[in-house]
């Protein structure tokens, strides 16, 4: 039973254009979320998060939205470039957990055109 | 600062053998976790270690294991390996607060094979 889902494996966007990933999540127990972003060979670099108290967190050119009644997230980057092109993960984590343990999804491929 | 710290980057494992990792955290982390990757299941939880205690477990048999040790270090280790092991082993690191969870960050992995 997948708890954390992105349903779009893949995602090409031309430079300079707003790109959106989606994720949804099934377990009501899931107060704070997480995006990383990963290359080739690479561990998950840390992108931005979100607490269940907000519904939006916004960091340079990405922000994140939370819609808790759908239980739904979305990354949005805003302009897109090339360098942006990697495979980009949501995660989730129950605050009652007093520790660190992330379900992810299963990761969209997003591909910038110059 | 220096990053999370994995080695040996590349194993090359039997079937049957066991395998010991290891990861160096982010100096004053103190939570340190363990993923696998593989293309099938994705990224999964395997456990996490904090002042030296396992804190959560993830869903993997008992035949991988881990530690924690004083200066924060910790090693998996995966005994009777099996070709279904072969994955990207990842481990993550931790500022500790609160309560709740707070961002990790990410070593760049061992790639362990089992042939």
């Amino acid at each position: 039973d997948q708890q954390v889902k992105q349903n779009s494996p893949s995602l090409s966007v031309q430079e300079g254009r707003i790109s959106i990933l989606n994720c949804d999540y099934t377990n009501s127990m899931f107060d704070y979320f997480l995006w990383y972003k990963k290359y080739p060979a690479e561990g998950p670099t840390f992108l931005i998060s979100i607490s269940s108290i907000k519904d939006k967190n916004e960091d340079g050119r990405f922000t994140v939205f939370l819609n808790k009644s759908a239980k739904h997230l979305s990354l949005h980057i805003v302009p897109s470039q090339p360098g942006d092109s990697a495979v980009y993960f949501c995660a989730a984590s129950p605050r009652w957990n007093a520790g660190n343990m992330l379900t992810f999804g299963g990761g969209t491929r997003l591909m910038v055109k110059p | 600062k220096a990053g999370v710290t994995q080695t040996p980057r590349y194993l090359i494992k039997t079937r049957g053998q066991q395998v010991t990792l290891s990861c160096s955290p982010i100096s004053g982390h103190r939570s340190v976790s363990w993923y696998q990757q593989t293309p099938g299941q994705g990224l999964q939880f395997l456990f996490e270690y904090f002042s030296e205690t396992q804190r959560n477990k993830g869903n993997f048999p008992g035949r991988f294991s881990g530690r924690q040790f004083s200066n924060s270090r910790s090693e998996m280790n995966v005994s009777t390996l099996e070709l279904g092991d072969s994955a990207l082993y990842l481990c993550a690191s931790s500022l500790e607060g609160q309560g709740g969870s707070y961002e990790q960050y990410f070593g760049p992995g061992t790639r362990l094979t089992v042939t």
